[in-house]
């Protein structure tokens, strides 16, 4: 079975500079699709950012970027201009197209944002 | 927009009891999932379904179990309570999760088992 691994359990940046959060896979498959998901104080899960493996393209959703690198099976996520609000909990998240369906966590990283 | 529902929001169950945790979305998912998030710990998953009818075992699914007789839901059945049941429990929905859909997420409930 797959497994995704975040190995920063905190992290802390200060308010307007960059961050990035760092993710591993292990996976057999070649296509599949990887996540990064936000969870406030409030529990509810946002998602941030989708990657689709098959797209050698990074993807980037406004100041949120990933760095995608297939055959290191990496992908961290860059937050800049780190805004209070960032400050959550962030998972990488992995799900096969064919087989694995199955969508897996990793233990998160808890970022905190500083003024 | 209800979007994916869960109930209870909290509860506390004694050892030995047992209960089903609710979990409805309205979005003609195909997909859903249970996990479970332990504190200060990521999510894990319990069971999933990949349409009604079709269930199958994640990576915890000793002393649970799901059924789905429709697309709109998928209970979570906790037999015999054990204080290592303690958790947070997350219910979510894809529309097509093979594809990379977007999860979307029920607000969670909180069991602690004492």
């Amino acid at each position: 079975a797959q497994t995704v691994t975040q190995s920063q359990p905190e992290m802390s940046v200060q308010e307007a500079e960059t961050v990035t959060l760092s993710c591993t896979y292990d996976t057999s498959e070649n296509n599949y699709y990887l996540f990064w998901y936000k969870q406030p104080p409030s529990r509810q899960m946002i998602l941030v950012i989708r990657q689709e493996a098959y797209k050698q393209q990074n993807a980037t959703e406004n100041r949120f970027s990933v760095n995608f690198q297939k055959a290191a099976k990496s992908f961290s996520l860059k937050i800049s201009d780190s805004q209070l609000g960032d400050t959550a909990m962030y998972f990488c998240a992995f799900i096969g197209r064919y087989n694995n369906n199955d969508m897996r966590f990793g233990a998160g990283t808890r970022l905190t944002v500083k003024p | 927009n209800a979007g994916v529902t869960q109930t209870p929001k909290f509860r506390i169950l004694k050892i030995g009891q047992s209960m089903t945790l609710q979990c409805a979305q309205d979005m003609n998912h195909n997909y859903m999932y249970w996990y479970r998030q332990d504190p200060g710990m990521g999510l894990k998953l319990i069971y999933y379904s990949v349409g009604a009818g079709i269930t199958d075992k994640g990576e915890v699914p000793n002393g649970y179990n799901v059924s789905r007789s429709t697309t709109e839901d998928f209970p979570l059945r906790l037999e015999l309570a054990a204080p290592s049941q303690t958790s947070v429990y997350f219910c979510a929905s894809s529309y097509e999760g093979g594809r990379g859909t977007e999860a979307f997420f029920g607000q969670g409930t909180r069991l602690t088992v004492v």
